[in-house]
C-alpha cells in the first residue's frame, strides 16, 4: 500500500550512542517532516524538507540531524543519543500542505 | 504560525454528534484550517481541510465562520472506534512556507457504549 514507511518500530539506545531513523514514501511527495511526539503531547516538529537536497530546522532541532539525498528517503540522525531523546518519533510527507501523510511512528527510548 | 486553542477533552455516547471547537484568533489570510485524529500507537491521520465557511467530506463536517477566529469539527453519529485524539492545526499553505504545521496538545474524545 502506498504511504510513509518508517524503520525500525523499536529500538532502544544506551547515552552516548548514534543511530539513524529512515523514512520512506511512494507518493511523490515533495514535503517531508520529522516530529517526536512525547506522552501525553501533542507532535513537536524536529525538521523538515521542501525537496531534495534540501532540508531546515523545526521547533526543537538541536541534537538531531537530517539529510534528504534521494527525494523519497528522509533520514533522521541521532549523533549523541540523550535520555531527552525517548520519545515516539513520526515522519510524515505532503504534497504541496494539502494533508500530512504520517507513518506509524518510531518507538526510541534511551537509556 | 497561529495559535489554537481547544478543549483538552471531551466525553461522548455512541450515535451522538461530537462538536469540537478550536479557536484561533490570530489566523492570518493565507492559513487553512486542518483536522488530525490520532489512535494511539499511531500517526495522525488527516481527516479534514478548509478555508471557510462548510466543509463535509465522508468522515466529518468543518463550519468556518465568516471571521475565521474559530472553527468547529463536526463528527456525526461517534462509535467506539472514534475515540482518540483531536488536533486542530492552522498553517500557510504558501509554497514557501514549507507548509510546516504546529500541532498543540488536542483534544481526547472517549466514545462509551
Amino acid at each position: 500500500n502506498a504511504g510513509v514507511t518508517q524503520t525500525p518500530k523499536f529500538r532502544v539506545l544506551k547515552t552516548g550512542q548514534s543511530m539513524t531513523l529512515l523514512c520512506a514514501q511512494d507518493m511523490n511527495h515533495e514535503y517531508m517532516y520529522w516530529y517526536r511526539q512525547d506522552p501525553g503531547m501533542g507532535l513537536r516538529l524536529i525538521h523538515y524538507s521542501v525537496g531534495e537536497g534540501t532540508t531546515a530546522k523545526g521547533e526543537v532541532p538541536d541534537g538531531y540531524n537530517v539529510s534528504r539525498l534521494k527525494k523519497q528517503n528522509f533520514l533522521l540522525g541521532l549523533e549523541s543519543a540523550a535520555p531527552s531523546q525517548t520519545s515516539v518519533y513520526f515522519c510524515a510527507s505532503s504534497y504541496q500542505g494539502y494533508g500530512y501523510t504520517f507513518g506509524s511512528g518510531t518507538r526510541l527510548t534511551v537509556v | 504560525l497561529a495559535k489554537t486553542t481547544q478543549p483538552i477533552s471531551m466525553d461522548s455516547y455512541e450515535g451522538q454528534e461530537v462538536n469540537i471547537t478550536c479557536s484561533h484568533n490570530n489566523i492570518a489570510t493565507n492559513d487553512y484550517i486542518t483536522w488530525y485524529q490520532q489512535f494511539p500507537s499511531q500517526g495522525p491521520r488527516f481527516i479534514i481541510q478548509g478555508y471557510k465557511t462548510k466543509v463535509t467530506n465522508e468522515v466529518a463536517s468543518l463550519f468556518i465562520p465568516a471571521d475565521r477566529k474559530s472553527s468547529t469539527l463536526s463528527l456525526p453519529r461517534v462509535s467506539l472506534s472514534d475515540t482518540a485524539v483531536y488536533y486542530c492545526l492552522v498553517g500557510d499553505m504558501a509554497r514557501t512556507a514549507g507548509n510546516k504545521l504546529t500541532f498543540g496538545g488536542g483534544t481526547r474524545v472517549l466514545v462509551k457504549p
